[in-house]
């Protein structure tokens, strides 16, 4: 089976801090990646994605992440963190050979100090 | 629009107490519906998914069971609860964003059991 690894379990930052939180997964074919965010009180929701193409992707809130295929890894970031990026943040694959599968890893909480 | 509705939003049981956990789609036919549990520092762990009524993959040997009696409906059962069943209940089904496969969460059943 697939695994997905996040390696930041608990992040503190100051606003305007810039942001990278680590993601590795073991999957060798094709994948698709997440990035998933819960803020406080509210829904899973999607950040980003990435299925193919310029291994660079921006998603909401000035969110981008980079597929790097020979590190198997899919890191988030974001140059300058606000006080409501305060959440949960969830890192996902879908692979080949099952696509119905969506494996998730230990989620990285994240707190920025205002 | 597609909704996804899961209940109860929280749910208190003895131990050796039935379950039954509800998760509804609309706006869609045929969906690729989810159950993953959500424990603090764990993740989200995939328990089990349904391609089809009466389709049910399970991940996890557990204490859990899912069954899909609708289309639409996804419920996750057991027959004798245990402690260990604790946590944060997710139902998702699989949608189309931007051409590519993503989850879409409901807002989650928390289950204690005492």
């Amino acid at each position: 089976a697939q695994s997905v690894s996040q390696h930041n379990h608990h992040v503190i930052l100051s606003e305007a801090a810039s942001l990278e939180l680590g993601c590795n997964y073991s999957y060798g074919g094709t994948v698709n990646l997440f990035w998933y965010v819960q803020y406080p009180g509210q829904h899973l929701q999607l950040l980003l994605k990435y299925f193919s193409g310029d291994p660079l992707v921006k998603g909401i809130k000035g969110f981008e992440a980079e597929f790097i295929k020979s590190k198997f890894s899919f890191n988030l970031r974001k140059p300058s963190v606000q006080w409501s990026d305060t959440a949960e943040y969830f890192c996902a694959v879908n692979a080949g050979g099952n696509f119905n599968k969506f494996y998730f890893g230990s989620g990285t909480k994240l707190n920025v100090k205002p | 629009s597609q909704t996804i509705h899961q209940w109860p939003a929280t749910l208190v049981q003895p131990v050796g107490s039935p379950l039954s956990l509800e998760c509804t789609v609309e706006g869609t036919s045929n969906p690729n519906l989810y159950w993953y549990r959500q424990a603090a520092g764990r993740g989200l762990q995939l328990l089990f998914y349904s391609v089809g009524i009466g389709q049910i993959s399970s991940e996890v040997p557990q204490n859990l069971s899912a069954s899909r009696p609708q289309d639409r409906q996804f419920i996750l059962s057991s027959k004798k609860l245990l402690l260990s069943d604790s946590g944060f209940y997710l139902c998702a089904w699989r949608s189309r964003v931007s051409g590519a496969n993503v989850l879409t969460f409901g807002a989650g059943s928390r289950l204690t059991v005492l």
